[in-house]
């Protein structure tokens, strides 16, 4: 089974603060990753998919990176807000199935 | 509007009984999936279905079942034989391949009492 991580568990930020997030994947057979958010009681929704090694995407104040060769993802906030808080995951394709990390939880205070 | 509708979104199991989740989607997508979560780990992958009458095991398929009769819906059977049942099921439907992002019911809660 591939191994997908995500950095870190949790964080705690004041609203204004930037922030940012690691996933780390397996560097062979990459096909596409990953961002979804996912706010308390409500389902999953995606941010981002990059299938290119060094794609950046941005929608708003959130945006993404992409090394495939050394197999890594960062999801950066600018200036967060309260309405940021979620669960921040990421999942690798490789292969047949997509695979997700644990997730990194986001609280943003105001 | 479109979207993936499950249910439902709470489920109460005596043990030895099997269940069925509903999932139903209108987005016209030809990919199907279904995700086990549990506390700390990530989405599980259980099964999935690429296209009408097929399907394949995920990587924790053991005392599930699938089917794929229609385009829209891909009903989970938790059977008796899944020896810990409990958790959240959450179904995902995308276009196919990897490259287009997936899009989530809003999942249902197991408990077996």
């Amino acid at each position: 089974i591939l191994n997908v991580e995500q950095s870190p568990q949790s964080l705690h930020v004041q609203e204004g603060d930037s922030t940012n997030f690691t996933c780390s994947f397996p560097s062979s057979n990459f096909y596409a990753l990953h961002w979804y958010r996912w706010e308390t009681a409500k389902s999953p929704k995606a941010l981002f998919v990059m299938t290119l090694n060094g794609d950046e995407k941005k929608k708003g104040r959130i945006s993404a990176t992409l090394n495939t060769k050394e197999g890594y993802s960062y999801l950066y906030i600018k200036g967060s807000q309260p309405e940021d808080s979620a669960t921040y995951l990421c999942a690798f394709k490789g292969g047949n199935k997509l695979v997700f990390g644990a997730g990194t939880i986001l609280r943003v205070k105001s | 509007d479109g979207g993936i509708t499950q249910s439902p979104k709470y489920l109460f199991r005596k043990e030895g009984q099997n269940v069925t989740l509903s999932c139903e989607q209108n987005l016209n997508h030809d990919a199907m999936y279904w995700y086990r979560q549990d506390p700390g780990q990530g989405l599980r992958l259980i099964y999935y279905s690429q296209i009408v009458n097929d399907f394949q095991k995920g990587d924790i398929a053991e005392g599930y079942s699938v089917s794929r009769e229609k385009k829209e819906s891909f009903p989970l059977t938790v059977t008796s034989a899944q020896k810990n049942p409990t958790a959240f099921y959450l179904c995902a439907s995308n276009r196919g391949g990897g490259a287009y992002g997936y899009t989530f019911g809003s999942g249902t809660r197991l408990t077996v009492v």
